[in-house]
């Protein structure tokens, strides 16, 4: 059973440009979670969704950013006209199910950088 | 929101000596309490959680206190091994929520 797949791996972008990130939950899980991590810091939730839906964009910013994980298909974070304070490093997580009793798996991340 | 603070965030040990790492949390309705092994260019692993019905959870050379009245919980990790050195996050997250609040991280180095 493979494990969460994120891709690309690396990203880089200059300034203005679009980034695309892709994730595939494990198998069996609806549930997927994006966090941002910037150098040297903790991982921040930015998004819960399960199948076509958004359930939680709270940690989203507003602007520029949107994510969405359609019936078929990866999960994708995209980053509209990216600046340099958009570079960290981007993970997601699936779980089966909702909430406490359902442990959130993590994919390898992607690092983008923009120059 | 949860706010979790981590301490320290940095820890050095020799070879065989035990590790302790702290987390604070302000949400008092948070009930499960995860911590995560990240190692360089990788995503966390879950290494061992614990949940707001018990004080104490024990695996292996791992273990987990939870202290609800003060709302903290600690990491203890007994007779370290090189491999164990890494950054180690706690994190929280609420009963019915679904989203993991996570501390700012502990580099562990352990020196053989």
């Amino acid at each position: 059973n493979a494990g969460v797949m994120q891709n690309p791996r690396h990203l880089v972008r200059r300034r203005g440009q679009e980034a695309r990130l892709r994730c595939s939950p494990m198998k069996g899980h609806s549930h997927v979670y994006w966090y941002r991590q910037l150098p040297e810091e903790g991982l921040k939730f930015m998004v819960y969704l399960q199948k076509e839906n958004i359930i939680d964009e709270s940690g989203m910013p507003k602007e520029r950013f949107s994510a969405e994980f359609p019936k078929e298909g990866p999960s994708i974070l995209r980053i509209q006209q990216v600046v340099r304070g958009d570079s960290a490093a981007y993970f997601c997580a699936s779980s089966q199910e909702r909430g406490p009793n359902n442990e959130q798996f993590f994919g390898p991340g992607t690092r983008l950088t923009v120059l | 929101g949860e706010n979790v603070e981590q301490h320290p965030s940095t820890l050095s040990v020799q070879e065989g000596d035990s590790a302790v790492i702290k987390c604070t949390y302000s949400d008092s309705a948070s009930n499960y309490f995860p911590w995560y092994k990240q190692e360089l260019g990788k995503g966390p692993q879950l290494i061992i959680d614990i949940r707001s019905n018990v004080g104490e959870k024990k695996d292996q050379r791992i273990a987990v206190t939870l202290n609800k009245t003060a709302k903290h919980f600690s990491l203890h990790i007994t007779e370290t091994q090189p491999e164990d050195s890494a950054v180690y996050f706690c994190a929280a997250m609420k009963n019915a929520g679904n989203m993991l609040t996570f501390g700012g991280g502990t580099r562990l180095m352990v020196k053989p």
